[in-house]
């Protein structure tokens, strides 16, 4: 079964760094892009980037072009989103997600979810 | 970017009525279109891709149709079950965009 586990809820202070992470089974994690949803507290869904394992290759959104990085560790098929200093407006579901085949694609599966909560 | 637009924002049915969402591409997207139905504190969980194809798993009743720029999302008899948030989503060109959700409530 191809699953995509996410790491668990944060709560942090505006400021401060994070990594969150989603790891990758049942699937060759480096033949497979993986990417982030972004969904804001009552909010619809937001495409924020991808990367490809396999050589690194990452695309971002415009939205989120510089605010934050996306990279994976093919290692332990896990891919990793983080923020250099977070901001209140950074409060929100995250979601890892993976392309049903290529990119740009559907996304199935999804992960479970990981809260980040910022405040002072 | 290709902005998706969905009506209404919130639907309110029966169990048993057949309900309609649409799906506007601001652009053509062929029939690069998927739908999602999201349950609250869960993930999106996807129904329908190209537009017309039915997830494996998911019940008949839903169906999807359109292509171009006009999409629609048909449940043929709503259960308990379908009351949930739906998304559109295409996928024919980056950044990849999401509609903004139809919110499905009980009459």
């Amino acid at each position: 079964e191809v699953q995509l586990v996410q790491s668990g809820a944060e709560v942090k202070k505006p400021g401060e760094s994070l990594k969150i992470s989603c790891k990758g089974s049942g699937y060759s994690f480096t033949s497979y892009w993986i990417g982030w949803v972004r969904q804001m507290p009552g909010k619809g869904l937001e495409w924020m980037g991808i990367i490809y394992p396999g050589d690194s290759d990452t695309r971002y959104s415009p939205s989120f072009q510089g605010q934050v990085t996306i990279s994976a560790d093919k290692s332990i098929s896990t891919a990793y989103l983080q923020w250099s200093s977070l901001k209140a407006s950074d409060t929100a579901m995250y979601y890892c997600v993976r392309p049903r085949t290529g990119y740009p694609n559907w996304f199935d599966p999804w992960g479970q979810g990981t809260l980040v909560t910022v405040s002072s | 970017d290709i902005q998706m637009t969905q009506s209404p924002s919130t639907l309110s049915a029966s169990v048993g009525d057949r309900v309609t969402i649409t799906c506007r591409a601001s652009q053509s997207i062929s029939s690069w279109l998927a739908w999602y139905q999201q349950k609250p504190g869960k993930a999106p969980k996807l129904l329908i891709y190209k537009a017309s194809s039915l997830e494996s798993g998911v019940p008949s009743r839903f169906s999807g149709s359109g292509s171009g720029t006009e999409f629609t999302l048909t449940i043929s008899s709503l259960q308990p079950d379908d009351f949930a948030t739906y998304y559109c989503q295409q996928y024919n060109s980056y950044p990849i965009t999401f509609g903004q959700g139809t919110r499905l409530e009980i009459k």
